[in-house]
Parts: structure tokens; C-alpha cells; sequence
């Protein structure tokens, strides 16, 4: 059972415009949200976070939103840049878990 | 060294042999994780260790699966009579907080890919 959505596989973006990744997640028990970016060959390297006592976290050129009653967040890159173009990863937490629950990932391709 | 070690990088055995993958943490991360990714999947949580108990096995998908961690550092994956399905990349993550503490987050290795034929 998959508790983390990621519904797009993939989305491509011009150069300078901005991009959303969507994630839905089932369980009312999260409490913890995280982005990871994993380029080819490497691990996933950490984004942004935010706790569900934000409804918005915002770092440089990213932005995460949070909407507890439709169990949605969003990432917001604005401007894209080609070096954006990577996989990334939506994951939650509940605080009484030993885990975070990844979604399947979005290809974001950002077009020079 | 400075990030997450994992080694091979790269592993392709036949069906029926063990595997052994293995995990270097951040020195001083308590916490450590194992994930893995097949095809086209999310990150499927295997295993946490907290120091080197393991309190949640719970995402171990078999009884051929099994990890220990020693001296609160080094983590090896063992994965015996390997079949085709077990082929993904295992991923391992050290944190320097408990789970779910404010602010925690996951550094990750570069993986393992395993290719079992």
C-alpha cells in the first residue's frame, strides 16, 4: 500500500519558468515532510522540509506548500534551472514511526 | 569520510548465491537505515538500526533478508539464495537524530545496484 503518491513520473519546464511536484499522502499520522533530489548514479540528497504545523517552508529558490485537510503538499523551484533536472522525492513521517514513506519520484527536466 | 559509503557500487551475481552489501555511516550518525528501489518504485524501507539494536525489521521483505550493525557503525546487508526479484539498488541512510526528532533528515550512500541473473 502506497502511503506517499507521486502522480507524475516526469515534467519538463523551460529554463526561468517555475516548476510544481505534487505528493499526496493517505495517512492522517504525518507529521514531517521532506524533498530529496537524486541525480543518476548518486543517492538522494536532501531539500527542504516542513512540519505540519506549516502550511509553507521557503529556501532560496524553493518552496514547499502543505495542505493538511486534502493530504497534498507541493514543491515550487522558482526559476528553473538546468541543473534542477533531476528525480525528486516526496517523503513523510509520523512521529510515532521508526521510517519515512518515499513516493515512486518526478522527473523534472528543465529545458535551456 | 565525510558522506554515506556503500560498497560495491555495482554487484551481479547468480540466482542461489548469497550477497553481502555494506554500509559505512557518517561517523557519529546514530541512526541507520536501509532502503531499496526497484524498477520504476518508490524508496521501500527495509530495515533501522539505533546504534546497533534494531528496533524495526518490519519492511524486511523475507527471511533470506537479515542486517546487523557493529560498534554503532559499520552495517552489512545479507541476502542469501538471491532471486531475480531481489535485483534493485539498496540504498543505506545514517541520521544523526532518532527518528522523527525535530529536523531529522537522511543522508543517503550512492547504493548498491544489484543485478541478479
Amino acid at each position: 500500500d502506497q502511503q506517499v503518491k507521486q502522480n507524475s513520473p516526469s515534467l519538463s519546464v523551460q529554463e526561468g519558468r517555475i516548476s510544481i511536484l505534487n505528493c499526496d499522502y493517505t495517512n492522517s499520522m504525518f507529521d514531517y515532510f521532506l524533498w530529496y533530489k537524486k541525480y543518476p548514479a548518486e543517492g538522494p540528497t536532501f531539500l527542504i522540509s516542513i512540519s505540519s504545523i506549516k502550511d509553507k517552508n521557503e529556501d532560496g529558490r524553493f518552496t514547499v506548500f502543505l495542505n493538511k485537510s486534502a493530504k497534498h503538499l507541493s514543491l515550487h523551484i522558482v526559476p528553473s534551472q538546468p541543473g534542477d533536472s533531476a528525480v525528486y522525492f516526496c517523503a513523510a513521517s509520523a512521529s510515532t514511526g521508526n521510517q519515512f514513506y518515499f513516493g515512486t519520484g518526478t522527473s523534472l527536466t528543465v529545458i535551456p | 569520510g565525510a558522506g554515506v559509503s556503500q560498497s560495491p557500487s555495482n554487484k551481479v551475481t547468480e540466482k542461489g548465491k548469497d550477497v553481502e552489501l555494506r554500509c559505512d555511516p557518517i561517523s557519529g550518525h546514530t541512526a541507520l537505515y536501509w532502503y531499496r528501489q526497484s524498477l520504476g518504485q518508490g524508496l521501500e524501507f527495509l530495515i533501522y538500526f539505533q546504534g546497533n539494536s534494531a528496533p524495526d525489521k518490519s519492511g524486511l521483505p523475507s527471511d533470506r533478508f537479515s542486517a546487523e550493525r557493529t560498534g554503532g557503525s559499520v552495517s552489512t546487508l545479507t541476502i542469501q539464495r538471491t532471486q531475480q526479484e531481489d535485483s534493485a539498488v539498496y540504498l543505506c541512510a545514517s541520521s544523526p537524530l532518532p527518528p522523527n526528532r525535530p529536523g531529522e533528515k537522511l543522508f543517503f550512500g550512492s547504493g548498491t545496484q544489484l543485478s541478479v541473473l
